[in-house]
């Protein structure tokens, strides 16, 4: 079973800032967050991961809260193209993802 | 760099037939994962090979099977393909598959099955 909840959909005006929250209530502390994205049932795109720091790179920011039991993932001026479904993931298994069913985000006009 | 790539992109087979995918991970990946993405079922996850050695595997029949080669490169089987295999079938890859190793995904291949 996925260890992490997410809002199925979510609307953002384009240019804004979109923020993705993402619950792993249950996580351990060797578990890093993982962060995908999926356009159109194409491959996933891996955006960003974290442990416990917040992390940055050109695509995103990653927020992890201080006690680790959720992170929010940024991306600071969404565009049309950032129409996607976004995965966060907990790496419990070294070998395997298990990804829950992500959220849904629509960027508007 | 060139990334995943995987062949065919789309397939079309009957019930009872057997399919081959094929995955040829980012060069020096050695960790290649196999997902099958369902519209009931989301994204699962198969199997996963390391230096020509299966070392996870996920909750699927033994009709699913999967070879890695020497060069990294990998191929799934489907025997006796059911219509519930109509999927998009994703392939990963990573350098050593470990806990901080990010996996990259291929376009997948989209098999459906009549």
């Amino acid at each position: 079973d996925a260890k992490t909840t997410q809002p199925p959909s979510m609307d953002c005006a384009e240019g804004r800032a979109a923020n993705l929250p993402c619950n792993h209530s249950t996580i351990s502390g060797n578990e890093y967050v993982y962060w995908y994205r999926q356009i159109h049932s194409q491959g996933p795109q891996y955006i960003i991961h974290g442990l416990k720091n917040n992390e940055t790179n050109e695509m995103a920011s990653l927020i992890i809260t201080e006690d680790r039991k959720s992170s929010t993932l940024i991306l600071p001026h969404a565009t049309l193209r950032d129409t996607a479904v976004y995965y966060c993931i907990v790496r419990v298994d070294i070998y395997k993802y298990i990804f829950g069913t992500g959220t849904r985000l629509k960027v508007l006009a | 760099k060139a990334g995943v790539t995987q062949t065919p992109r789309y397939l079309i087979k009957t019930r009872g037939q057997q399919v081959t995918l094929s995955c040829s991970p980012i060069s020096g990946h050695r960790s290649v994962s196999w997902y099958q993405q369902t519209p009931g079922q989301g994204l699962q996850f198969l199997f996963e090979y390391f230096s020509e050695t299966q070392r996870n595997k996920g909750n699927f029949p033994g009709r699913f099977s999967g070879r890695q080669f020497s060069n990294s490169r990998s191929e799934m089987n489907v025997s006796t393909l059911e219509l519930g295999d109509s999927a998009l079938y994703l392939c990963a890859s990573s350098f050593l598959g470990g806990v901080t190793d990010t996996q990259y995904f291929g376009p997948g291949t989209r098999l459906t099955v009549l």
